[in-house]
């Protein structure tokens, strides 16, 4: 399946922080979304190829990268406390209709 | 651009009861529909999808779903509801030909024993 790390982290209002993701074999499309409490996830943005492929109303603090082997990072830059929430990795085929498999998160909070 | 509405936020139902989601989408071209489910803590997991065909889909745990195109809905439905089904479910539609899936906002099930 796909596995994400660390599950939980507290960081610091201005710090930087990075999160990771472990596609499912064969997959070859990640996906990273972002849910804050009682909402539904959040589209921020999708990778293909090592390219981002379309991106959600995230500003460019958030950044992400995909390597070699489809694993993934999400980067967040001078983090604010709304960035408080669950993010959600989720990986596909590309071509493949059929829904995402997603990882268990990693719950970030900002102080 | 595409939209999920989930009409119920919360949905209280006495275990062994029949219990429908709804949810109704939005959307300008065809579309691929999903529901998917999340337990505390825990990430989603795929109940079951629509791509095309047969408008009636089933999926795990007894639950189905039925695509409405001409209400552009797709409800979600289990004929006797367990302890187990308290989680919350969220419906979401990707347009065909793209990979961004949309979600709603979540219906929270609860059953009550």
């Amino acid at each position: 399946g796909v596995t994400q790390s660390p599950t939980h982290l507290i960081k610091t209002r201005g710090q930087q922080v990075t999160l990771r993701c472990s596609s499912q074999s064969g997959h070859n499309t990640v996906s990273w979304y972002q849910q804050a409490l009682g909402q539904g996830p959040q589209f921020i943005f999708q990778y293909y190829r090592k390219e981002e492929n379309g991106r959600g109303n995230f500003p460019p603090r958030f950044s992400g990268l995909q390597f070699p082997n489809d694993s993934s990072e999400l980067n967040v830059n001078a983090l604010e406390l709304d960035d408080s929430a669950l993010y959600l990795c989720a990986s596909s085929s590309a071509g493949v209709p059929g829904g995402y498999t997603f990882g268990s998160g990693t719950r970030l909070t900002v102080v | 651009a595409q939209s999920v509405t989930q009409l119920d936020s919360q949905v209280p139902v006495f275990e062994e009861a029949p219990v429908e989601l709804r949810c109704n989408y939005s959307s300008s071209v065809s579309v691929y529909l999903f529901w998917y489910v999340q337990y505390p803590n825990q990430g989603l997991q795929l109940l079951l999808k629509y791509l095309s065909g047969s408008t009636l889909v089933k999926g795990i745990n007894g639950f189905e779903a039925e695509f409405n195109k001409s209400q552009t809905s797709f409800h979600l439905r289990k004929p006797s509801v367990h302890i187990s089904d308290t989680a919350e479910y969220f419906c979401a539609v990707s347009e065909v030909g793209y990979q961004k899936v949309t979600f709603g906002t979540g219906t929270k099930l609860q059953v009550i024993p």
